[in-house]
């Protein structure tokens, strides 16, 4: 069975324009969450999304967004990038449900550098 | 709100020795999940071990162990017999169960050295 996978791994952008990356989540897997990784903060929870809908948000500002398609591929998109986005992107998927108790299982990253 | 701590930001050990992972958490839930996570240096986090917080059986996998004590709020991690190939960032996440919450709070990360 596939893993999460990212794409793309590496980015290199700068200050002012946007980013989109993408999310394929294991087969069968209905819920999204993304994830920014930095020296400083650590991990941060950005959003999570379920059957196309967001269903909780981290604390970001709103350049950061994301979407979710029908085949549970999930898009993030940062538009006026800062210095300070550049980060290492998780995307984790799970299978999600009631309960809460199910694993989420994690994709390589894109890591996003800003100049 | 949730916190995840992990007091040790590194530690060092020679091949063989034992090592233990601390980590406490806070919540005001009486349901939640513990995991912890493991980044090698290709960055992607792997998946180790989930916890549920009515559950507080030890669980032993091969060379690695975990010990959740509620009465403490923690689940530490040891690696028995560590080995090179441990060499890694290990992370503590908390989940809360409330519906439609697949949010991690994560600790910092313990980056773990095994010396040959």
């Amino acid at each position: 069975k596939a893993g999460v996978t990212q794409t793309p791994r590496y980015l290199i952008k700068t200050r002012g324009q946007q980013v989109t990356l993408s999310c394929s989540p294991i087969s069968g897997h209905r819920s999204v969450s993304w994830y920014q990784q930095t020296p400083g903060q650590g991990l941060q929870f950005l959003f999570e999304y379920f059957s196309e809908t967001q269903r909780n948000k981290g604390n970001f500002p709103g350049r950061f967004s994301g979407r979710q398609f029908s085949n549970s591929r999930s898009e993030m998109n940062v538009s006026t990038l800062e210095l300070g986005d550049s980060a290492l992107y998780l995307c984790a998927s799970s299978l999600a449900g009631s309960g809460g108790h199910y694993e989420q299982y994690f994709g390589p990253g894109t890591r996003l550098t800003v100049t | 709100a949730q916190k995840v701590t992990q007091a040790q930001t590194e530690i060092s050990v020679v091949e063989k020795e034992d090592v233990t992972l601390d980590c406490v958490y806070e919540t005001r839930d009486t349901t939640y999940y513990l995991f912890w996570y493991e980044q090698p240096p290709s960055g992607e986090l792997v998946f180790l071990i989930r916890r549920n917080s009515f559950d507080e059986q030890n669980e032993i996998s091969g060379r690695y162990s975990w010990n959740f004590q509620k009465s403490t709020s923690s689940f530490n991690f040891t690696i028995t017999a560590s080995q090179v190939v441990d060499s890694a960032v290990y992370f503590c996440a908390l989940r809360n169960s409330g519906a439609g919450s697949y949010q991690l709070t994560f600790g910092k990360g313990t980056k773990l050295s095994v010396i040959p």
